[in-house]
């Protein structure tokens, strides 16, 4: 069973910085949050991780609260190309453990 | 072009047949993956592979049955269809990094439909 929580769906502006938010409540220690997003009929695509420190790349940033219990995906500057439905996922990064757990995941839809 | 590649990409078949699905990665990882997505959208850990063992088996019926002749691919033959098969199955690869990030990289899909 998947460990997050998202809101079902999300409307942002193009232009717009997209935040995207995830409970993870009962994360362990040795858990990482990462985020994948799924464009309509194609694979999902792995955006960005992190463990306690907050992350950037080319993509977005992750903004993870202290207690490790919520997180917040930012997209800066929002494009049509970015409506997906974008997923949080906790796991560890020991062997034996590499699945991935989608849970339904955040619908957002990017107005032009 | 480096990738995760999947054929075919639509499969349409009868109940009771026999088919298989065939995936394949340059990008050099030594896991690779295959995902079930239902008409409801969730999205399921079927098998993993770690350099052609079986390292995650999520009680899949044993009428799927992968198979990895390198590490470079990993095919899916399922015997026997059933209707409940219908789905967008997803082949992905990462590599296995202890404590790295095991990015997973995930193919086109290929839509299984069972008549």
């Amino acid at each position: 069973d998947a460990k997050t929580t998202q809101p079902p769906s999300m409307d942002c502006a193009e232009g717009r910085a997209a935040n995207l938010p995830c409970n993870h409540s009962t994360i362990s220690g040795n858990e990482y949050v990462y985020w994948y997003r799924q464009i309509h009929s194609q694979g999902p695509q792995y955006i960005i991780h992190g463990l306690k420190n907050n992350e950037t790349n080319e993509m977005a940033s992750l903004i993870i609260t202290e207690d490790r219990k919520s997180s917040t995906l930012i997209l800066p500057h929002a494009t049509l190309r970015d409506t997906a439905v974008y997923y949080c996922i906790v796991r560890s990064n020991n062997f034996g453990n590499e699945k991935l757990t989608f849970g339904t995941g955040t619908r957002l839809t990017i107005i032009p | 072009d480096t990738a995760v590649s999947q054929t075919p990409k639509y499969l349409v078949t009868q109940m009771g047949n026999d088919k298989s699905i065939k995936c394949e990665q340059n990008l050099g990882h030594d896991t690779m993956y295959w995902y079930k997505q239902d008409s409801k959208k969730f999205l399921k850990i079927m098998f993993s592979y770690n350099n052609k063992e079986l390292i995650i088996n999520e009680t899949v019926p044993n009428r799927f049955s992968p198979k990895s002749p390198d590490k470079a691919h990993l095919n899916l033959h399922i015997n026997s269809l059933e209707l409940g098969d219908s789905a967008v199955y997803f082949c992905a690869s990462s590599p296995r990094l202890a404590g790295g990030p095991n990015e997973q990289f995930f193919g086109p899909g290929t839509r299984l439909t069972v008549l």
